[in-house]
């Protein structure tokens, strides 16, 4: 059974860039069975979709950060990963990793999720 | 901008009928917007309940069902129960491999 794990720092300055990976195991990575997201959550609020990344490679970002965002696949540790530049308060949030079986439009399995605050 | 409108709150007696709807902020969600229902309690990551507008994933109650009612996607839980307490989020596909979610709603049993 998929399972996924986010990782990274909890806490953030403002200006740098937030870098969360999230581990994929009971299923490869490079499987075109799968296709990967991410999902944030700021306090108190709601889900926003930050990204995809698909089997292909291609990516999708939320227009509202897709100037800041960038997701990446590593195979060789069977990782899919986030990168959010320049971040600010508005930046905090738990941060879930999700996947997707290809052909259909669901976020299947999610993440426990990480919290991750910007402040200096 | 696309938005995707949820109510705020709700509430249902134990036992009742209640119906959560998503709509969009201008035109008609269809079966092709793949409407998909998430529940998620405090502390706790999202679960999935309903996807492809009335699909239940594995393990979900059928006292959860999921249909286009009007111009909305819908969510009815029947026999509602304590547990059944939580925030309830819908999101639609929008094409291009891009997704928007609703506000959520949350919904209270008493």
């Amino acid at each position: 059974q998929l399972q996924l794990q986010e990782s990274g720092p909890g806490l953030v300055k403002p200006s740098e860039t937030l870098s969360l990976p999230c581990t994929v195991s009971g299923g490869s990575i490079s499987s075109s069975t799968y296709y990967w997201g991410w999902i944030r959550q700021p306090p108190g609020k709601g889900l926003e979709w930050i990204g995809s990344i698909y089997y292909s490679g291609s990516t999708y970002y939320n227009p509202s950060l897709e100037s800041r965002v960038t997701i990446s696949v590593d195979t060789s540790k069977n990782q899919f990963s986030l990168k959010l530049s320049s971040v600010t308060a508005a930046d905090t949030a738990v941060y879930y990793c999700v996947s997707f079986l290809r052909g259909t439009y669901y976020m299947d399995v999610w993440g426990k999720g990480t919290t991750v605050t910007v402040s200096s | 901008q696309t938005v995707v409108t949820q109510e705020p709150s709700f509430s249902v007696s134990p036992g009742g009928t209640v119906t959560l709807t998503c709509g969009l902020s201008s035109g008609s969600v269809s079966t092709s917007y793949y409407p998909s229902w998430y529940q998620q309690t405090p502390g706790q990551a999202p679960r999935t309940l309903i996807y492809s507008t009335n699909t239940r994933s594995s393990g979900v109650p059928d006292r959860f069902s999921g249909s286009i009612l009007g111009n909305k996607a819908a969510l009815t839980i029947t026999g509602a129960q304590a547990d059944d307490e939580s925030d309830y989020y819908c999101v639609l596909y929008m094409g291009s491999g891009r997704w928007v979610f609703g506000g959520g709603t949350k919904l209270t049993v008493l």
